[in-house]
């Protein structure tokens, strides 16, 4: 089983429209998390990190249930820029910074 | 103020042969992670590097070794190529979070 799991889509939505995504982890020492987006052939970004009181910035939410180790992020009014490939990532408590990534959940926004 | 970079850009390399991948952290920072991302997955991590010592390591086979410079940048080393090594390597400078350079792409062939 892999650490950091994803749905990989594509999911295809038409501009405006709201979309969800959600992320699994298995390791229950994991402390930090956050949402990273790598454009095609690109880098990862740092999109958003996660706190357990959930965060918002702009049209982008994330949170955290720790009970049921998944981590979300809420898309709202989605622009053709947000076309993108999200990653999940997490950092365990006795792993440094080392970043676990999950495989990722494309997304294409339509017009 | 230059963000991380890296090079090369591309490399193409045959079954066997040794690589070297480069990389500059973004100013003030000090410790140097590597990651591997293969086609449609995400990025592996292979090792860290912070006061000229390798910190962590993640599960990659001896092949894959590195340095840190008293300047702060890294090298990658990857012995003895195999054609499951073609990916795209990352490397991210930190002193909290992490930045990525734009990645060299190896292909083996």
């Amino acid at each position: 089983r892999k650490e950091v799991e994803q749905d990989p889509g594509p999911f295809n939505v038409p501009e405006g429209a709201t979309v969800a995504f959600n992320c699994t982890y298995s390791n229950s020492a994991s402390q930090s998390f956050f949402w990273y987006r790598q454009d095609c052939r690109k880098e990862p970004k740092l999109l958003m990190s996660v706190y357990s009181s959930g965060n918002e910035d702009g049209r982008f939410t994330a949170q955290l249930n720790r009970a049921s180790q998944y981590i979300s992020l809420l898309i709202r009014d989605s622009k053709l820029s947000d076309s993108a490939t999200y990653l999940c990532v997490v950092i365990a408590n006795n792993a440094g910074n080392m970043l676990t990534f999950g495989g990722g959940t494309r997304l294409m926004v339509k017009p | 103020d230059a963000g991380v970079t890296q090079s090369p850009t591309h490399l193409i390399k045959t079954r066997g042969q040794q690589v070297t991948l480069r990389c500059s952290p973004k100013s003030g920072h000090d410790t140097v992670s590597w990651y591997q991302q293969a086609l449609g997955q995400g990025p592996q991590f292979i090792f860290q590097y912070y006061e000229e010592e390798e910190r962590q390591r993640g599960n990659f086979p001896d092949r894959f070794s590195g340095h840190q410079f008293p300047n702060y940048s890294s090298e990658l080393n990857v012995n003895a190529l195999l054609l499951g090594d073609s990916a795209l390597y990352l490397c991210a400078s930190s002193l909290r979070e992490q930045y990525f350079g734009p990645g060299t792409r190896l292909t083996v062939t």
